[in-house]
């Protein structure tokens, strides 16, 4: 079975900062998804980036990029220059690349406070 | 585009009353999916619909918990009775396709006593 570990609960960082959070996953898989979501507090879950396990190159969404590194199974996330609208619950996430439920596998979330 | 909707965001029920929450996908979406997470733990996924035909529920507790999926539109989960344990935040999720990125809702936050 498939297991996502994020091992730091809560972490802080400084306004215009960078900081990592880091997230381990475990599967036997070859072909699979692996994804950051954010919930900052009192709003819904969105997704802040994806990763196809078949593609070597990082993924980036402006501020945010990704570390995978298949072979260790790690899959942190970096946000450079943080922002106060960063502080946010931080979910990563796997997917199973296969036909059938594409359910998502979570780790226990790390909590990020952007501190101004 | 109207997002992923829940109700009710917040629920206080005693054990062994019934609950029933409900989620709007957003529209277009075949497949909708329900979470949970418990106090501190990650998020677990409870079942998976695509239309109104259930794909996936593996991950539902036990037979207190009844998921439905009228005219494959909005999605019901009855908890029938409810236990203490049930507490925790319920999120749904849906997308266009399998294999994409889902997008949830604010979750309903359900608190057995």
């Amino acid at each position: 079975a498939q297991t996502v570990t994020q091992s730091q609960p809560e972490m802080s960082v400084q306004e215009a900062e960078t900081v990592t959070l880091s997230c381990t996953y475990d599967t036997s898989e070859s072909n699979y998804y692996l994804f950051w979501y954010k919930q900052p507090p009192s709003r819904q879950m969105i997704l802040v980036i994806r990763q196809e396990a078949y593609k070597q190159q990082n993924a980036t969404e402006n501020r945010f990029s990704v570390n995978f590194q298949k072979a260790a199974k790690s899959f942190s996330l970096k946000i450079s220059d943080s922002q106060l609208g960063d502080t946010a619950m931080y979910f990563c996430a796997f997917m199973r690349g296969v036909s059938g439920t594409y359910k998502y596998i979570f780790g226990t979330g790390t909590r990020l406070k952007v501190l101004a | 585009e109207a997002g992923v909707t829940q109700f009710p965001s917040h629920s206080v029920i005693e054990k062994g009353q019934t609950v029933t929450l409900r989620c709007d996908p957003i529209s277009g979406h075949d497949n909708l999916y329900w979470y949970r997470r418990v106090m501190g733990k990650e998020i677990k996924f409870l079942l998976h619909f695509v239309k109104e035909s259930k794909q996936d529920e593996s991950g539902m507790p036990n037979n207190r918990f009844l998921a439905e999926r009228t005219g494959g539109t909005y999605s019901t989960l009855k908890v029938q009775p409810a236990e203490l344990e049930d507490s925790g935040v319920y999120f749904c999720a849906s997308s266009r396709f399998r294999g994409y990125e889902q997008y949830f809702g604010p979750g309903t936050r359900l608190t057995v006593t």
